[in-house]
């Protein structure tokens, strides 16, 4: 089966950096995606990444590793409205997004 | 500006009562999502349309069937609502095969709660 995993929760505070982690085992892959989530509104579009490496946009940074199955999201200088849920998804052969659970993110001051 | 639009945004319904579900996009986007989800969940898909061809996900309910009369519109219909499928529905519209990131646009959802 597919399957995407990501932490539950995490708990970080103002300012600092955190690392949200993401694995899959997928039939194929044609790209991952990060988005974002506040409570009760819908996801929005973060990041694509589909060749290995590090990619980087203001305070967001998202990496890939397709032989390891991996991918991380990096969120500098933490401000309280990234309290959110992060979601990693992962495009299979047929084009088809296969969704993470989220990961819930609260910032502390 | 363009965007995805959902109404309402909020839908109280009976038990067993048939409710619709809308959803339209400004994006003149080609394909177009209907997704559940439920609370700290994945979106789940429901089914999706490119263009008219429709796609059913093999193992959405036959309570729940989808119109999109144009490219602009489309619909979720949900024939007898049990108290299971109290959810947020999340519609979203993609541009198709062959764009860059083809990433997805979500509407604001419609949170649905079955009495």
């Amino acid at each position: 089966g597919q399957n995407i995993d990501q932490p539950t929760e995490m708990t970080a505070t103002e300012g600092a950096i955190v690392q949200i982690n993401c694995t899959y085992q997928t039939s194929g892959f044609n790209g991952l995606f990060w988005y974002q989530q506040h409570a009760g509104e819908a996801p929005t579009f973060l990041s694509y990444n589909v060749l290995d490496g590090l990619e980087e946009k203001g305070r967001f940074s998202s990496f890939l590793s397709r032989s390891k199955g991996y991918s991380y999201l990096l969120l500098k200088e933490l401000q309280m409205k990234d309290s959110a849920s992060y979601l990693c998804a992962v495009r299979d052969s047929n084009y088809q997004l296969i969704w993470g659970a989220g990961t819930k993110l609260i910032i502390k001051p | 500006d363009a965007m995805v639009i959902q109404n309402p945004r909020y839908q109280v319904t009976q038990f067993g009562k048939p409710v619709t579900l809308s959803c339209s996009q400004t994006l003149n986007h080609n394909v177009m999502y209907w997704y559940q989800q439920k609370s700290s969940q994945a979106p789940k898909l429901l089914f999706h349309y490119y263009d008219k061809d429709f796609n059913n996900e093999a193992d959405t309910p036959d309570n729940f069937q989808s119109r999109r009369p144009n490219t602009s519109f489309c619909f979720l219909d949900i024939r007898s609502p049990g108290l299971g499928d109290a959810a947020m529905y999340l519609c979203a519209t993609s541009r198709g095969e062959g764009a860059e990131y083809n990433e997805q646009f979500f509407g604001p959802g419609t949170r649905l709660t079955v009495l």
